[in-house]
């Protein structure tokens, strides 16, 4: 049984289409996030939601649009995508807030051409 | 000045060498703090938790200096398994924020 399952695990995609990234955990957690891992193997927090509401947004373009729909999927759309996303994103989940240990989906990796 | 800074290495040590890294935060409101583990492809997971009075699982000892805001990792009789890229991990805003540092590269040899 898989604790955070993202899906897909590889995509990829023109330039300026639109796609989305699944994500649901079965842990009962009440805090999901998403982070972005550049070729530079740089993780960075993109969203926090706590119990479906959105806690965190870092200055991410508003072409991504995390959506929630119950305590255990957070999903990723992306709109226009451009060349810069290209990237690992990660979705992750923890039991509360980020004082506790954070647990890591596979991860997506999406290439732009 | 980035909020969580590591040496990216990469650290090359022989198998039972002993290691260590530092990482160093620049919000004093920090709370928690964390060292991670992440393989070449793989999904980050958490090594261990780091409290102010020193931590210690097997191998591997987390200590923590509010003071001086920096964090250390210690491996002792390092193991080739041990080969990966360690992350150090802060939290704030309640907790809801959590910062990667850039991760530090460890190569252990035969």
């Amino acid at each position: 049984d898989t604790a955070v399952s993202q899906t897909p695990k590889y995509l990829v995609t023109q330039m300026g289409n639109d796609k989305s990234i699944k994500c649901e955990q079965n842990l009962g957690h009440d805090t999901m996030y998403w982070y972005k891992q550049d070729s530079k193997k740089f993780l960075k927090i993109m969203f926090s939601y706590n119990n479906k509401e959105l806690i965190i947004n870092e200055t991410v373009p508003n072409r991504f649009s995390p959506k929630s729909p119950d305590k255990a999927h957070l999903n990723l759309h992306i709109n226009s995508l451009e060349l810069g996303d290209s990237a690992v994103y990660f979705c992750a989940s923890s039991r509360t807030q980020g004082n506790t240990e954070a647990f890591f989906g596979q991860g997506t990796r999406l290439t732009v051409v | 000045r980035k909020e969580v800074e590591q040496d990216p290495g990469p650290f090359n040590v022989p198998e039972g060498a002993t290691v260590a890294f530092n990482c160093t935060y620049s919000n004093s409101a920090s709370q928690s703090f964390f060292w991670y583990r992440q393989d070449c492809r793989k999904e980050p997971k958490l090594l261990m938790s780091v409290y102010s009075s020193g931590n210690e699982d097997g191998r591997f000892t987390a200590q923590l200096n509010r003071a001086s805001q920096y964090i250390s990792l210690l491996i002792r009789d390092s193991k080739l398994s041990d080969s990966a890229t360690y992350l150090c991990v802060v939290t704030h805003t309640g907790g809801f924020k959590t910062i990667f540092g850039a991760g530090t590269r460890l190569f252990v040899k035969a």
